[in-house]
C-alpha cells in the first residue's frame, strides 16, 4: 500500500530563514510527485511538479528535489516571508489517476 | 479559463438525504478526480477517472457513486449521506500525457460538506 508521510507537521520560523520541508514515500514507482499550496480554507495551489526522471525543480524561491531510490523529496524555500504561511502538501503520483497525499507542513513566517 | 470548478461551496444534509457535487473542468483534460480531505488525514481518493465512460475506485468509495457523461464534467454522488461523510471534497483534473510526462493536477476550491 503507497503511504506518503510529511514531516514535520508543523513548523514556526523567524522570517527570512531557509527550510525544508520533507516527504517521504514507501513506493517508488510514482509517475511524477508534486507540491502544493492551502491557504487556509481554500483549495490546493500547485507549486511544483518532478517528474520521476527529474532530481528537482525550481521555482523562484522554491526548490523541490526527488530521491526515488530513497523515497524522498523535500520543499525547499529560501528567505521565507509571512506570506509564506500556509499548509504545504506532497502528494505522489501511481498508475492511473492515483495521488497519493502526505498529511501536510503547517508553515508559520513569523515577522 | 474558468479551471475546475465545483458548487456547490458549502452544503448541510440531513442524515439519510442524497445530493451531487458537480465539478466541471474546461481544460479538455483526460483525468478528473474526486478526494475528500479531512483533519490529521490528508486528501484520501475517493473516485477517478481516465476518459468519459471510464471510472474506477480510489481509496474510499463506499457510499459514493460517479459517472462521466462528457470530458468536461465528473460529478459525485452521495446516495445517503451519513454524518461520515462530513469533509471538504476536492475535484482534481489533469492531462495524462502517457508518455513518461505526466503533467500537473489541478484542484477546484471545494466543497465544504456537514451532514447532520
Amino acid at each position: 500500500k503507497q503511504e506518503v508521510t510529511q514531516i514535520p507537521a508543523a513548523l514556526s520560523v523567524p522570517e527570512g530563514e531557509n527550510l525544508v520541508l520533507n516527504c517521504s514515500f514507501t513506493d517508488s514507482a510514482i509517475y511524477n510527485l508534486q507540491w502544493f499550496r492551502q491557504d487556509p480554507g481554500k483549495g490546493l495551489t500547485s507549486l511544483l511538479l518532478i517528474q520521476s526522471s527529474q532530481r528537482e525543480q525550481t521555482s523562484g524561491r522554491l526548490n523541490a528535489s526527488l530521491d526515488k531510490s530513497s523515497g524522498r523529496s523535500t520543499l525547499y524555500i529560501a528567505a521565507s516571508q509571512p506570506g509564506d504561511s500556509a499548509t504545504y502538501l506532497c502528494a505522489a503520483l501511481y498508475n492511473f489517476n492515483k495521488f497519493y497525499f502526505g498529511s501536510g507542513t503547517k508553515l508559520n513566517v513569523k515577522p | 479559463n474558468a479551471g475546475v470548478t465545483q458548487t456547490p461551496k458549502f452544503q448541510v444534509l440531513k442524515t439519510g438525504q442524497s445530493m451531487t457535487l458537480q465539478c466541471a473542468q474546461d481544460m479538455n483534460h483526460e483525468y478528473m478526480s474526486w478526494y475528500r480531505q479531512d483533519p490529521g488525514m490528508g486528501l484520501r481518493l475517493i473516485h477517478y477517472s481516465v476518459g468519459a465512460g471510464i471510472t474506477d475506485q480510489g481509496e474510499v468509495p463506499n457510499g459514493y457513486n460517479v459517472s462521466r457523461s462528457t470530458t468536461e464534467d465528473f460529478p459525485l454522488r452521495l446516495l445517503s449521506a451519513a454524518p461520515s461523510q462530513t469533509s471538504v471534497y476536492f475535484c482534481a483534473s489533469r492531462w495524462g500525457a502517457g508518455d513518461g510526462k505526466e503533467t500537473e493536477a489541478f484542484f477546484g476550491q471545494g466543497t465544504r460538506l456537514t451532514v447532520v
